[in-house]
């Protein structure tokens, strides 16, 4: 069975730090993707990555940047220069490439407060 | 914007009632999910449907049952309501499996 793991609950740092959420995984398939979702305090989910197992480079997308490690079954999001926008609960999530198993499973998230 | 609405955006009923929740996925998405988020589950995958057919279930009460119209939308129908089914229940959409999913602004169930 497929499950997904943010051992971080709540993570508070001061603007402009740098922030690592940590993401770790399990699942028995060779074949997966795993994303990362964002909910501000307005509540809805926002996409923000999709990545496939057989692609391990690492990816960089303005202040975020993603790590993704098969060795350790890790997904790691980090945030430089970190702003008070950036105050959300993150979500880790995996999908196995199954026919009839499409679905999401989520870790329990992250609540990430920038502090001013 | 993700291009997924839902409505309604709030509802309050009482226990041992029924509501129907409504979704129109993006425009070309085939696929439709729905998810419910509660403080003691999270977020927890309820059922999927592409092109109109189930593809598969999750964690679903027997209580609720959804759909998915020839147009596309789908309803999520809930009763016999329970207090526990409070919750926020998310659709989301995407072009077809394993793609990534763009979620509605979600429904907020109060149950009293």
């Amino acid at each position: 069975a497929q499950k997904v793991t943010q051992a971080q609950t709540e993570i508070s740092v001061v603007e402009k730090e740098d922030v690592t959420l940590d993401c770790v995984y399990e699942t028995r398939d060779t074949t997966y993707y795993l994303f990362w979702y964002k909910q501000p305090p307005s509540g809805e989910l926002v996409f923000l990555i999709r990545r496939n197992s057989f692609d391990e480079q690492n990816e960089i997308s303005g202040r975020y940047s993603w790590n993704f490690q098969k060795s350790t079954s890790s997904f790691n999001f980090t945030i430089t220069a970190s702003q008070v926008v950036d105050s959300a609960v993150y979500f880790c999530a995996l999908s196995e490439v199954n026919f009839g198993n499409e679905k999401l499973t989520f870790g329990t998230g992250t609540r990430l407060t920038i502090i001013p | 914007d993700s291009g997924v609405t839902q409505t309604p955006k709030h509802l309050i009923t009482a226990t041992g009632q029924r509501v129907t929740l409504r979704c129109s996925p993006r425009s070309g998405d085939l696929s439709v999910y729905w998810y419910q988020q509660s403080l003691d589950q999270g977020l927890q995958f309820l059922i999927q449907y592409y092109n109109g057919e189930e593809r598969a279930k999750g964690n679903i009460l027997e209580r609720f049952s959804a759909q998915q119209f020839p147009d596309l939308h789908s309803e999520l129908n809930l009763s016999s309501l329970e207090l526990g089914d409070s919750a926020l229940y998310f659709c989301a959409s995407s072009v077809e499996g394993w793609y990534e999913q763009y979620f509605g602004p979600g429904t907020r169930l109060t149950v009293t």
